[in-house]
């Protein structure tokens, strides 16, 4: 059975500051996606990643993906308080069955 | 191009009484899922539809969940009787044949 875990799982930074947050998961995917959340609302695609070595950047987020080592990154650059929000990533659990398993969520707080 | 819409946006019941959700996908999009986000935790995908079909069901609790797919595009799901550990926030997403997931603003139940 698939398990996706993040960590950290809270996070608290100054602006300006760069931070990276980590997703593990346990079986083989080639497919991971990013969201976001902002308290008392839905998700928000951020990212699609579909092949081991991908990265994709946009703004101050840039995300990664090791197929290999089962592993995502979502590194925040200069971070500003408007990135304030929880980040989630989510795992197709078999190739084909776009069955998306979430992790944990990592609640990112950015302080003025 | 429309999103996900959800109804209602929030519901309120005491415990063994029974609630429907609605979802209507974005037009084209054959994948319906539904999922559970418990305060604080990531979604919990509880069932997949492909069109009309179930792909996956393995996480709906059977005994009082029940989810169906009316001519492959809008979608209910019913929780009858409820319980207190059924307050949770559903979402209901859906994605075209391959993709991400878009999701809808969810329907926040609370049981009492």
């Amino acid at each position: 059975e698939l398990k996706v875990e993040q960590n950290p799982l809270f996070l608290s930074m100054q602006e300006g500051k760069n931070y990276t947050i980590y997703c593990n998961y346990s079986t083989t995917s080639d497919r991971l996606y990013w969201y976001r959340q902002d308290p008392g609302k839905s998700l928000e695609s951020l990212f699609v990643l579909l092949s081991n070595g991908a990265v994709k950047q946009e703004g101050r987020l840039m995300a990664s993906l090791d197929t290999k080592a089962r592993l995502s990154t979502l590194h925040i650059t200069a971070a500003v308080h408007d990135l304030s929000a929880t980040y989630f990533c989510a795992v197709e659990g078999t190739s084909g069955t776009y069955k998306y398993i979430f992790g944990t969520g990592t609640r990112l707080k950015v302080l003025a | 191009e429309a999103g996900v819409a959800q109804s209602p946006r929030y519901k309120i019941i005491e415990k063994r009484q029974s609630v429907a959700f609605w979802c209507n996908p974005i037009s084209g999009h054959a994948t319906l899922y539904w999922y559970q986000q418990i305060l604080g935790q990531g979604p919990k995908l509880l069932i997949q539809f492909q069109n009309n079909g179930v792909v996956d069901d393995s996480q709906l609790p059977k005994d009082r969940f029940s989810a169906e797919r009316l001519k492959g595009v809008d979608s209910t799901l019913k929780i009858q009787p409820a319980k207190l550990e059924d307050s949770a926030v559903y979402l209901c997403a859906s994605s075209p044949t391959w993709g991400e997931a878009f999701f809808g603003q969810g329907t926040r139940l609370t049981v009492v």
